[in-house]
């Protein structure tokens, strides 16, 4: 059974915590993102990863880290210099290849810091 | 700096007539457009797509128009069913300091009355 899972589907931490978000994929896809959602706006880009071993920050990396040490895995590691890290975060994949555009996304995860 | 944007946070439309989403963009480099459709704690699914080389795009129910020169494309679903009920994001692909990335707008929801 192909696809992307998230794990778990919702987390609660504690304020001033590090939390790490689980993906993992086997569609056997090169690239690999990270999103967040947050009510009323669209998705925002975290983190990319366009092969193993390799990541580039994305529109609001701020307070996040990430690493690519398989093609199947990509952690997103939400820290305590994340100002606002309540969200539903969102991983996302890609093929490679010319003219493929399309990513594909995991079922989520919802993040709750109190 | 908002480069896709969703301008009707909602919308309400009969069951079994026409819903249009709409979305404009600003960056004249997308050159592929895409629609999302989203259910409450659960990952984006794609729709439709469309290249910047076309102007209409047409699966069973849903048909997507780009207006290049408006920089504009629309989402057409008739009939419309009480399942079409959901958030739905435009995106729109570009590459981006030497990746490809989606850069979404801000959703539309989309409830079908019966």
């Amino acid at each position: 059974d192909g696809g992307i899972t998230q794990s778990p589907k919702y987390l609660f931490r504690k304020e001033g915590q590090n939390v790490t978000l689980s993906c993992e994929q086997n569609l056997n896809h090169d690239a690999m993102y990270w999103y967040r959602q947050d009510p009323g706006q669209g998705l925002r880009l975290i983190y990319y990863s366009q092969i193993v071993n390799d990541f580039q920050k994305g529109d609001i990396a701020e307070g996040y880290s990430v690493s690519r040490e398989k093609k199947e895995s990509f952690p997103l590691t939400v820290t305590s210099a994340q100002k606002n890290p309540t969200a539903f975060y969102l991983c996302a994949t890609k093929a490679s290849g010319t003219g493929l555009y399309e990513q594909y996304f995991g079922p989520g995860t919802r993040l709750t810091v109190t | 700096d908002q480069q896709v944007k969703q301008n009707s946070p909602s919308l309400s439309v009969q069951e079994g007539r026409i819903s249009i989403l709409n979305c404009d963009y600003t960056n004249s480099m997308f050159d592929y457009f895409l629609w999302y459709k989203k259910y409450p704690a659960e990952g984006p699914t794609f729709l439709i797509s469309i290249s910047s080389i076309k102007d209409k795009n047409e699966d069973g129910r849903f048909t997507v128009f780009l207006n290049k020169s408006a920089k504009h494309l629309s989402l057409h679903i008739v009939p419309s069913q009480p399942g079409d009920s959901a958030v739905y994001f435009c995106a729109a692909s570009a590459i981006i300091q030497g990746a490809q990335k989606l850069v979404f707008g801000q959703g539309t929801r989309l409830t079908i009355n019966p």
